[in-house]
């Protein structure tokens, strides 16, 4: 099992360009999230997703965009970069509501803005 | 408004030594409180979990102990080796607060010298 998985690594982007952030998990998880950490902040959630075909908002929606057309699948959207957006990105999934709140975490993507 | 306040920032111990990491919530409706650690370059991971029908779990050398009437809840880690530093975070959650969600506490940076 790979578990969580996310790509690209690392990115960086000009200001006002799009991109797109993958996650994938193996574990059949239902649920899935990302969140984004900057110093001093802990981390904080984006968007989230409870099911295949659903998404919702998190924390910090703004600037965002997510689609989970997959189970497996969780993409997180920028679609015009701005340096606020600086930060490293961490998807992560789990079960379901009713056997565990237990959130497995991908490696992180580390995204600059220019 | 942050629901969830971590201290200290950061933690300087030597080998033995019992760090403390404190959390406080405000919400009674949270019913979950894991705490993550998080090595450099990774995405965090589960250590350990409390339900709050319990005011004390252990699991190896890592302890939370709870106090609901409070609101409060630590991490003690017993005999604490290097290998322990990392950056440790506390979580709430709740099924009846809105949907599974975790808030995190904003992080604690834990060095443990030899």
């Amino acid at each position: 099992n790979a578990g969580v998985t996310q790509t690209p690594k690392f990115r960086v982007l000009k200001t006002g360009q799009s991109m797109t952030l993958l996650c994938a998990q193996d574990m059949n998880h239902e649920y899935m999230y990302w969140y984004r950490q900057d110093p001093g902040m802990g981390l904080r959630l984006i968007h989230y997703s409870v099911g295949e075909g659903t998404t919702a908002k998190g924390e910090v929606p703004d600037g965002y965009n997510v689609s989970r057309l997959k189970k497996q699948n969780f993409l997180l959207g920028l679609e015009s970069a701005a340096p606020s957006q600086t930060s490293v990105y961490f998807c992560a999934s789990s079960i379901n509501r009713g056997s565990s709140y237990e959130q497995y975490f991908g490696p992180g993507t580390r995204l600059t803005v220019t | 408004q942050q629901q969830v306040k971590q201290s200290p920032q950061s933690l300087i111990v030597q080998k033995g030594g019992i760090p403390i990491i404190n959390c406080a919530y405000e919400n009674t409706a949270f019913d979950y409180f894991p705490w993550y650690q998080q090595f450099p370059g990774k995405g965090p991971a589960l250590l350990i979990a409390i339900r709050p029908d319990v005011s004390e779990k252990k699991e190896g050398r890592f302890t939370i102990s709870f106090n609901k009437s409070a609101k409060q809840f630590s991490l003690h880690i017993m005999d604490s080796q290097p290998g322990d530093s990392a950056t440790y975070f506390c979580a709430v959650g709740g099924r009846s607060y809105n949907t599974d969600k975790l808030i995190f506490g904003t992080g604690t940076r834990l060095q443990v010298f030899p």
